[in-house]
């Protein structure tokens, strides 16, 4: 069956550091370009950041970049975030996703059911 | 960025109805454009990318259609498991922009 698993979310204080896992299994994990998507409280959805097969290029939404790291470890069939200087505006449910399409095209094919993050003092 | 604009932001419909959702891009983004379904608590599932291209499994009464700046998703009757609400997103460009949504209601 194909699917992606997210974990590792949970309640963080403001400033605080978080580190996100997505496993994914059913399919070529390490030729699939992956992303992750966030959706706050009552709110629409944001790209945050992709990846590609091999972890060579990586991109983020200006919201994260120098906040949040994409990784993988193909090994393991396993997507990481590692979130830092979180906000109370990070405070969302975080969807691990496999991107479809080609080049620089990529639509949100696959997803996982998501992980809530919640940052709070 | 591109921003992407949807309307209406709300939508009342009836069983049977043919509904159909508008999505404006800021900019052209030839048919770089996807569509998505989500019921509360759960999450997106993808129905049409490339504008009009239906995903596998998709029911055939979803169709997309536009290319540039205007895309429509329509569906041509509904059914009690289509009120959900509706995300469109281009990805032209790194920096992918989803809609603000449409929610399909119950009339």
């Amino acid at each position: 069956e194909v699917q992606l698993l997210e974990s590792g979310g949970g309640l963080v204080q403001p400033g605080g550091s978080l580190r996100l896992s997505c496993a994914a299994s059913g399919f070529t994990f390490s030729t699939s370009v992956m992303t992750w998507v966030r959706q706050a409280p009552g709110k629409g959805l944001e790209w945050l950041s992709l990846i590609s097969g091999t972890g060579g290029a990586t991109k983020y939404a200006d919201s994260v970049k120098g906040r949040y790291t994409i990784s993988r470890d193909n090994s393991k069939n396993t997507l990481y975030l590692e979130m830092n200087s979180l906000r109370a505006e990070d405070t969302a449910v975080y969807y691990c996703v496999k991107g479809g399409g080609q080049l620089s095209h990529w639509y949100f094919g696959l997803w996982g059911r998501g992980t809530l993050v919640t940052v709070s003092s | 960025d591109i921003q992407m604009t949807q309307s209406p932001s709300t939508l009342s419909a009836s069983v049977g109805d043919r509904v159909t959702i508008t999505c404006r891009a800021s900019q052209s983004i030839s048919s770089w454009l996807a569509w998505y379904q989500q019921k509360p608590g759960k999450a997106p599932n993808l129905l049409i990318y490339k504008a009009s291209s239906l995903d596998s499994g998709v029911p055939s009464r979803f169709s997309g259609s536009g290319s540039g700046t205007e895309f429509t998703l329509t569906i041509s009757s509904l059914q009690p498991d289509d009120f959900a609400t509706y995300y469109c997103q281009q990805y032209d460009s790194y920096s992918y922009t989803f809609g603000q949504g449409t929610k399909l209601e119950i009339k």
